[in-house]
């Protein structure tokens, strides 16, 4: 099973609005990243925030941590058509492997 | 050159045979890990090499196997194929061992076995 999981699975947006994904997980974590993919092509780390932190900011990205609750979100603001992409979070347990949820699939629309 | 790059971009292979996929790390990471992709899934963990060594593998058959050489480029090796193997095989390098500080990954080899 996956350790994480995104939440929605689908995200349609019009140019200009915030876009938030959420992910859940299920055991302690050292760090969580996310990733955005393109039309099925690599994957580009976007933002890296580690267990001991609360939120960080990357530009137009947002990204707050609960250890408590297991979960993370991630904020897009002021969307753009380059932002349409499949957004994944991936879990670091401070071994040697990444876990991926199966994505969250995000549109904006011009 | 930075990034990582992975070759080829796409192959196609007939069940049952072999294929070789390669990776070259971004400058200066020691560190590459293989992951399998199925369309509508996020990243499956295959293995990890540091200093040419397996250091971590996931739930794959020993039918997958892996190289990392000494400039830290890497191959993937896939015996045996099977309709299931059709994904993007995606590398990533890290300059620390474990990704600590994240990973870039290169676009990937679609593999289609038929």
């Amino acid at each position: 099973s996956q350790q994480g999981e995104e939440d929605p699975q689908a995200l349609s947006i019009q140019e200009g609005e915030n876009a938030t994904m959420n992910c859940s997980y299920k055991t302690s974590i050292n760090n969580l990243q996310w990733y955005r993919q393109n039309s099925g092509r690599g994957l580009v780390h976007l933002i890296l925030i580690r267990s001991n932190e609360r939120e960080k900011h990357s530009g137009r990205l947002r990204v707050t941590l609960d250890t408590s609750k297991k979960s993370s979100s991630l904020l897009i603001t002021a969307s753009r058509a380059a932002d349409t992409a499949s957004y994944f979070c991936a879990t670091d347990l401070n071994d040697y492997k990444l876990s991926f949820g199966a994505g969250t699939t995000v549109t904006v629309r011009a | 050159e930075t990034g990582v790059t992975q070759s080829p971009t796409h192959l196609i292979k007939t069940r049952g045979q072999q294929v070789t996929l390669r990776c070259s790390s971004q400058s200066g990471h020691n560190t590459v890990s293989w992951y399998q992709q199925a369309l509508g899934q996020g990243p499956q963990f295959i293995f990890q090499y540091y200093r040419e060594e397996e250091n971590g593998r996931g739930n794959f058959p020993p039918r997958f196997s892996g190289l990392q050489f000494p400039n830290y480029s890497s191959e993937l090796n896939v015996n045996a194929l099977e309709l299931d193997d059709s994904a993007l095989y995606l590398c990533a390098s890290s300059l620390v061992q474990g990704g600590g500080a994240g990973y870039t990954f290169g676009s990937g080899t679609r593999l289609t076995v038929v």
